[in-house]
């Protein structure tokens, strides 16, 4: 098993760019979600999908879409890139919601910066 | 702020033991997560506590809850330099599973 794969490992866009950061499982797990770490902020929840179709907000959604066409995938799109996005990005998959016993597992992370 | 609040940074000597401190503000958490991140990774789960215990043994790991007073502590005995990382304290304050993280403390090992 690969796990969770994100690519790219690093991306540099321009103010008002868009782009898409790919995640990816092979684990079977029907929930999945987006985090971005920044300094001194741990990390926060941006969007988060329990299944194939099915996606809802988290803690910071705004600027950022997403969509689950396949268990296996989890894109997260930036309609229109801001500095304020610049962040490391991270992917994570779980058999369960997170806040039970399954382990969250995380992709290695995408390190933007937009300038 | 922060609902979940831990100190930035710990310097440690090899083989000494590690305590890392978290407060936490939802008293309704029903697990609390201790996460580590390796320098260019992402985050491993390295230890959760049920919010009904008083402590957790895992090997080197020793996690203690005071749930009267929301603290979280995880304490690694015979640090390594393979622990220098940061570590997550993180709460589920909610019934649809967000997880709400600290920002992490800086282990640092020193030889």
């Amino acid at each position: 098993n690969a796990g969770v794969t994100q690519t790219p490992k690093f991306q540099v866009l321009k103010t008002g760019q868009s782009m898409t950061l790919q995640c990816a499982q092979d684990m079977n797990h029907e929930y999945m979600s987006w985090y971005r770490q920044d300094p001194g902020m741990g990390l926060r929840l941006i969007h988060y999908s329990v299944g194939a179709g099915i996606t809802d907000q988290g803690e910071v959604p705004n600027g950022y879409n997403v969509s689950r066409s396949t268990t296996e995938d989890f894109p997260l799109r930036l309609l229109s890139a801001a500095p304020s996005q610049t962040s490391v990005y991270f992917c994570a998959s779980s058999n369960t919601l997170a806040g039970g016993t399954d382990t969250q597992y995380f992709g290695p992370g995408t390190r933007l910066t937009v300038l | 702020g922060e609902d979940v609040e831990q100190s930035l940074f710990l310097s440690v000597r090899e083989g000494d033991s590690s305590v890392i401190n978290c407060t936490y503000t939802d008293s309704s958490s029903t697990y609390l997560y201790w996460y580590k991140q390796e320098p260019g990774a992402g985050l491993q789960l390295l230890t959760y506590i049920f919010s009904n215990m008083d402590m957790k043994q895992d090997q080197r790991l020793t996690v203690l809850l005071n749930k009267k007073d929301k603290h979280l502590s995880l304490r690694i005995a015979d640090t390594q330099t393979g622990d220098s990382a940061i570590y997550f304290c993180a709460e589920s304050p909610n019934s649809w599973g967000k997880l709400q993280f600290g920002a992490g403390t800086q282990v640092v090992v020193t030889p």
